[in-house]
């Protein structure tokens, strides 16, 4: 069946230094890949997303990556801060379809050490 | 304020006494959906409904029971709940199911089945 794979499911970086987080779906009709950030004691928010006709999108210091043919995503945060520590997870959907279905990978726990 | 609200956040109770967990949302959104989160598991789509009294099973329906009544409310019901059903749970809701990805969800309910 359709699945997602994060990895890496926990990971501690400096303050200051970047982080990166990858997944890789299965289903090839995947066009549509968002990423979540989940504090503690709070539901998952979308932070970041990029469609399948686009390589690489960034917003400040957070962007991710596409490639289409190795169905590989990347989600990297530069110069970490404190309020980056939370659970990053990846999705992968086929976006505006009627089938649409959000596939979410298993989490990564991101801790920034002061 | 924009939101999607949950009831109770935490709940212990004992197996096989039946519980409801109330789901409701401001947005007159359209979609609305269940999903449980377990370690390394991600998470997992329960129950799905497209609008008032049409509900359909997600990925791991058993043991679960849903309702949409109105368009605000969703709740989660247990009728027998059993210790595997120990989890948090997240309600989500969404314009259509084709921005599902645009979800937003609640805080959350911690279950403790014993």
């Amino acid at each position: 069946g359709e699945n997602v794979e994060q990895h890496p499911s926990t990971l501690s970086v400096q303050e200051g230094d970047s982080a990166v987080i990858k997944c890789t779906y299965s289903d090839s009709a995947s066009n549509y890949f968002p990423w979540y950030k989940q504090e503690l004691g709070k539901g998952p928010q979308l932070i970041i997303d990029i469609r399948s006709n686009v390589g690489e999108k960034k917003d400040q210091r957070i962007a991710v990556t596409l490639n289409k043919t190795a169905k590989h995503f990347s989600l990297h945060i530069t110069e970490t801060q404190p309020e980056d520590s939370a659970v990053y997870f990846c999705a992968a959907s086929r976006i505006d379809s009627s089938a649409s279905k959000i596939i979410f990978g298993s989490g990564t726990r991101l801790s920034i050490r002061p | 304020e924009a939101q999607v609200t949950q009831n109770p956040r935490y709940l212990i109770t004992v197996t096989g006494k039946k519980l409801t967990v109330t789901c409701s949302q401001n947005m007159n959104h359209e979609y609305m959906s269940w999903y449980r989160q377990d370690p390394g598991l991600g998470l997992r789509q329960i129950y799905y409904s497209m609008n008032v009294e049409v509900t359909d099973k997600g990925d791991v329906p058993e043991g679960y029971k849903v309702s949409r009544k109105e368009k605000r409310n969703f709740p989660l019901i247990l009728e027998s709940p059993s210790p595997n059903q120990t989890s948090l749970y997240f309600c989500a809701s969404s314009l259509f199911r084709q921005r599902a990805y645009e979800q937003y969800f609640g805080p959350g309910t911690r279950l403790t089945v014993t």
